[in-house]
């Protein structure tokens, strides 16, 4: 069962665009949701988190928005440059800081 | 700036072999974690640790060992290699704690063979 979930595998946008990257989650007991970007060879890095007490958070082109009715994030680039062009993970913690993967999106974004 | 460093970048191990994967954080993290990603898989959750000599099972800990003596290190060992653990290994660590940032740090990785 998987519990956090990133349907589309991969999304290609053209440069100045916004990318709009999504994620469902299953479990109601997750209380953070983060948002890591990864090259090749090198290992994730954080980018962006929202607490579950929150719907918003915005960090300069970074915004993510959590919709817990619905059990879904999104996290959206405004506007979008070719070195944004990576895999994209979304996470859920419990506690303590272990946290659960989906599978990534893999965003390619057009000069 | 957290810095978590991965003994090696690539490894490549023969099946049977028993396989030593170190990761040393140094930032006083009281977690540690070891994933492994394979393509379309996302990050998978091997063990985790939460304190010095203490480890927890992840979702897939079958085929895996972990020690940790010493808070800034995370050992993952493969008893006997065998090739469907070829894949890339990510170790992380992160403050822990309740109500404390949730956010990891990972290493660059090490991408294991097995042959």
């Amino acid at each position: 069962d998987q519990q956090v979930k990133q349907n589309s595998p991969s999304l290609s946008v053209q440069e100045g665009r916004i990318s709009i990257l999504n994620c469902d989650y299953t479990n109601s007991m997750f209380d953070y949701f983060l948002w890591y970007k990864k090259y090749p060879a090198e290992g994730p890095t954080f980018l962006i988190s929202i607490s579950s007490i929150k719907d918003k958070n915005e960090d300069g082109r970074f915004t993510v928005f959590l919709n817990k009715s619905a059990k879904h994030l999104s996290l959206h680039i405004v506007p979008s440059q070719p070195g944004d062009s990576a895999v994209y993970f979304c996470a859920a913690s419990v506690w303590g800081g272990k946290s659960t993967f989906g599978d990534g999106t893999t965003l390619t974004v057009k000069p | 700036d957290v810095k978590v460093t991965q003994s090696s970048r690539y490894l490549v191990k023969r099946t049977g072999e028993k396989v030593f994967l170190e990761c040393v954080q140094d930032m006083d993290h009281e977690n540690m974690f070891w994933y492994r990603q394979d393509p379309g898989l996302g990050l998978r959750l091997i063990y985790f640790s939460y304190d010095v000599k203490m480890k927890e099972k992840g979702d897939i800990p079958e085929g895996y060992s972990v020690s940790r003596e010493k808070k800034e290190r995370f050992s993952l060992i493969l008893e006997s290699a065998s090739t469907n653990q070829t894949s890339m290994y990510l170790c992380a660590s992160s403050l822990g704690g309740t109500g404390r940032s949730h956010e990891q740090y990972f290493g660059p990785g090490t991408r294991l063979t097995v042959t």
